[in-house]
Order: structure tokens, then C-alpha cells, then sequence
């Protein structure tokens, strides 16, 4: 079964750079299957995708946080990470990370719990 | 960029009824780009509907997509109390409906 776990600091300050990774275990990383994604939601609202990436270092990126964000995978530690940016508290969200059923213009098929992040 | 408008915002309905959430683009769209997700509270969003009207491992028949060009559905026949719930649609792996939140009368 796959699995994704969101990982990284619940609390950042404004203007600091956020760093979250995501641990994938029953699918390798490596997959040239599969695209992965970040997805957020602020509280109370709806998602927002964040960025795609393969495995090969190819992204994608919304172009509203195109930006501030960073995206890369470690494919030694089955991972990959979101830095974001000079945060301010518009970007306090819980942060999915996700898997695209396919290409990069798939669907979402598996999904990390979430990792709540405030900007305070 | 395509904008996705779900319809109604909220409805309200009793287990056993018929549910019917709409996701309209603002240009036309390729069906096979299409999914629906349920989200409760607390919890990821989950895959239930992928390509317009593949049900994804797992999901009962009850639910059902359709739809094509710019208006698409996802229907929840029988609705049973754990489908109380917000339902998006998002297109090519990215953008996403604003939801439509299931609230049981």
C-alpha cells in the first residue's frame, strides 16, 4: 500500500522559509510512472496545488508561488521537499503531499495525512 | 488559465437521497483530465472519481461521474451518512473546484 507522511515544522515565522519533505514508502520514488505534488489548504477554505515534480527534477509550479517555492526530490531517501519562500501568515495551511495517478496531468491517488503549518 | 465553478455551494439532503454536484469549466475541457474528491473534516482529500466516470479502487457504485466540454457531475445515488461531506472536482492534476460541501437536513 502506498504511503506518504508529510513531515517539518507546525510553526513558522514571517518572512522565514518553510521546509517540508514527504516520506514515501510502497512506491519508489524512482517510478517513472509517477508524478508527485504539493497541495495546500488554508483553514476553513479549498485546495490549492502547489507543484509536480518527477523524480528526474522536472517541475511544475503554480504561478502564484512560482516565485518562492523550491521543489526536489531525494530519490536515496524515497522523499521529496517544498521550501517556501519569505512566508507570511496568507500561507499558514495544512500541506498535502500526493501522488499523480500517471503523468503530471493525473489525478491524485494517494495522499499524505497532512501537516498543519502556521505563520505567526 | 481554466476556472472550475462547483455548484451548489452547499446542499442539504437526507441519507437515501440523491445527491447531484456540478463542476462547470470556464472553456472547453478533455474529459480525461477530470476528477472528483470527497474530504472530511480533518482528514486528506480522497480519490473517488478519475477520467469523468472512473470510480477509483474502492469506491462504491453509488457515486458516479458524467459529464463532458465544460458541465460536468458527479452523482451520489443513496446517499449513506458517511458521504456528508465537501466534494471538489480538479482539472489536469491541478486546479481545483471550490467545493461543494454535502450537509445532511
Amino acid at each position: 500500500q502506498v504511503q506518504l507522511q508529510e513531515s517539518g515544522p507546525g510553526l513558522a515565522k514571517p518572512s522565514e522559509t518553510l521546509s517540508l519533505m514527504c516520506s514515501v514508502s510502497g512506491a519508489s520514488i524512482r517510478s517513472t510512472s509517477h508524478y508527485w505534488a504539493w497541495v495546500r489548504q488554508p483553514p476553513g477554505k479549498g485546495l490549492e496545488w502547489i507543484a509536480t515534480l518527477y523524480y528526474s527534477g522536472t517541475t511544475y509550479s503554480n504561478s502564484s508561488l512560482e516565485s518562492r517555492i523550491n521543489v526536489s526530490v531525494d530519490t536515496s531517501r524515497n522523499q521529496f521537499s517544498l521550501h517556501l519562500r519569505s512566508v507570511t501568515v496568507t500561507d499558514t495551511a495544512t500541506y498535502f503531499c500526493a501522488r499523480h495517478m500517471r503523468a503530471a496531468v493525473s489525478c491524485l491517488d494517494f495522499w499524505g495525512q497532512g501537516i498543519q503549518v502556521t505563520v505567526s | 488559465e481554466v476556472v472550475l465553478t462547483q455548484s451548489p455551494g452547499t446542499v442539504s439532503l437526507s441519507p437515501g437521497e440523491r445527491a447531484t454536484l456540478s463542476c462547470r469549466a470556464s472553456q472547453t475541457v478533455s474529459a480525461t483530465y477530470l476528477a472528483w474528491y470527497q474530504q472530511k473534516p480533518g482528514q486528506a482529500p480522497k480519490l473517488l472519481i478519475y477520467a469523468t466516470s472512473s470510480r477509483a479502487t474502492g469506491i462504491p457504485d453509488r457515486f458516479s461521474g458524467s459529464g463532458s466540454g465544460t458541465d460536468f457531475t458527479l452523482t451520489i445515488n443513496r446517499l449513506e451518512p458517511e458521504d456528508f461531506a465537501v466534494y471538489y472536482c480538479q482539472l489536469l492534476g491541478r486546479t481545483f473546484g471550490q467545493g461543494t460541501k454535502v450537509e445532511m437536513k
